[in-house]
Parts: structure tokens; sequence; C-alpha cells
């Protein structure tokens, strides 16, 4: 079965450090992938995505990403992070065009 | 980007009662529309599947009898949870998608507490 795995549950981060949040998945075919951002009390946005060409994805409010096939990895990248990206961070797959499945999602909290 | 407006934001009903949440997208014809259920501080997890037009595909372990999904037109679908109890309670959110290969739009949510 198809599943996405975000290794880090809970990330603390001081203002200005750099972040990068990191997403596997497992699945053969070809994928969509994304990711969403969660902030408190608020629903999903998308942060970006990637569907095909370039591997390195820019996304809104600095955010990057690196879909790296040989991997199976779709890492999420801020060089440096503020207060107001504290939020929790949901990377996803869709796979083959159909179903959209999320990782557990990682928090992620900056300290001012 | 598009917009999914979900309805009602808020619900408290009764345990044994029916509840029918909406999802429409409002300036897409949405092919295909997912929901998900999510637990307090957990991810997403997709329920099921729907097509217009088709029988909804439910994911291993969600009970389709419990959790009825309409999807009868290109802008609606509905996610009826009957005979509702406690453990049903949670944070239901959707999302709908336009064409095969692009990104699908999430809905606000609708908290669910059944009492």
């Amino acid at each position: 079965a198809q599943s996405v795995s975000q290794h880090n549950h809970h990330v603390i981060l001081s203002e200005a450090a750099s972040l990068e949040l990191g997403c596997n998945y497992s699945y053969g075919g070809t994928v969509n992938l994304f990711w969403y951002v969660q902030y408190p009390g608020q629903h999903l946005q998308l942060l970006l995505k990637y569907f095909s060409g370039d591997p390195l994805v820019k996304g809104i409010k600095g955010f990057e990403a690196e879909f790296i096939k040989s991997k199976f990895s779709f890492n999420l990248r801020k060089p440096s992070v503020q207060w107001s990206d504290t939020a929790e961070y949901f990377c996803a797959v869709n796979t083959g065009g159909f179903k959209t499945i999320f990782g557990a999602g990682t928090r992620l909290f900056v300290k001012a | 980007g598009a917009v999914v407006s979900q309805h009602p934001s808020r619900v408290i009903c009764k345990s044994g009662t029916s509840v029918k949440i909406e999802c429409r997208s409002l300036d897409f014809q949405a092919t295909t529309m997912f929901w998900y259920r999510q637990f307090p501080k957990q991810s997403l997890m997709l329920m099921a599947t729907s097509n217009e037009g088709s029988k909804a595909t439910y994911e291993q372990g969600v009970e389709k009898d419990k959790f009825l999904i309409n999807h009868a037109s290109l802008t609606l679908s509905t996610l009826t949870v009957t005979s509702a109890h406690p453990e049903d309670s949670s944070f239901y959110i959707c999302s709908a998608r336009g064409e095969i290969n692009t990104e699908a739009f999430f809905g606000q949510g609708t908290r669910l507490t059944v009492v």
C-alpha cells in the first residue's frame, strides 16, 4: 500500500535558523507531490507542488522542496524561518492521478 | 486558487441521529472529491474518493454504510454520517479536484461533535 513518511514529528527552531523537513513516500509509479501548511485554527493551504519538470520547486513564503526520484523523497526547505512559520506541515502524495495520501505531519515551533 | 466551501463549519448532534456535510466547488468543476477525517493532533486520513456520477471508493476500514457519500454533480458532494456516535466526533475535511493531474483544493472543514 502507498504510504507517506514524515520523519520529524516536532521541530523547534529559533528565528533565522534553516529548516529542512523530510518526506519519503512508497509508490513505484508516477506521483504528484505536495506540501501543505496548517496554521493554528486554520485550514490547509498549499505551499508548493511538483507535477513534472524541474525537481527543485519553489513555493510561497520562501519555501522550496526538492524531488529526488531515486530516494523517493520530497524534502521541504527554508533558509531562514520566521516566528510566523509556526504551524503544522503536511507532505502529501497523489498516486497515479487518483487519491492523495498525507503524511503524519510535522509540528514546527519557531522561537522568537 | 480555486475555492471549496464546506458547510456547516461546526455541528453538534445527538447520538443516533444523522448529519449531512456539504462540500461545494465554487468556481470550478470538481471531477473528483475526497473526504478526510482528522483527529486531534493527527494527520488527515483519507476516508473515500468520489468521482462525479459514480459510487465512492472507500478506504480500508471505513464503513460505507455509516459514511454515505454522494457526488451527484460536478460542484457538490455530500458526506452523511449516519447514526452518529460520540466516537464519530472529529474534524471532517473535503477536497476537490478538477482535471486528473491538478492539485486538489481544500474546504475549511467541519467539526462534528456527537453528544
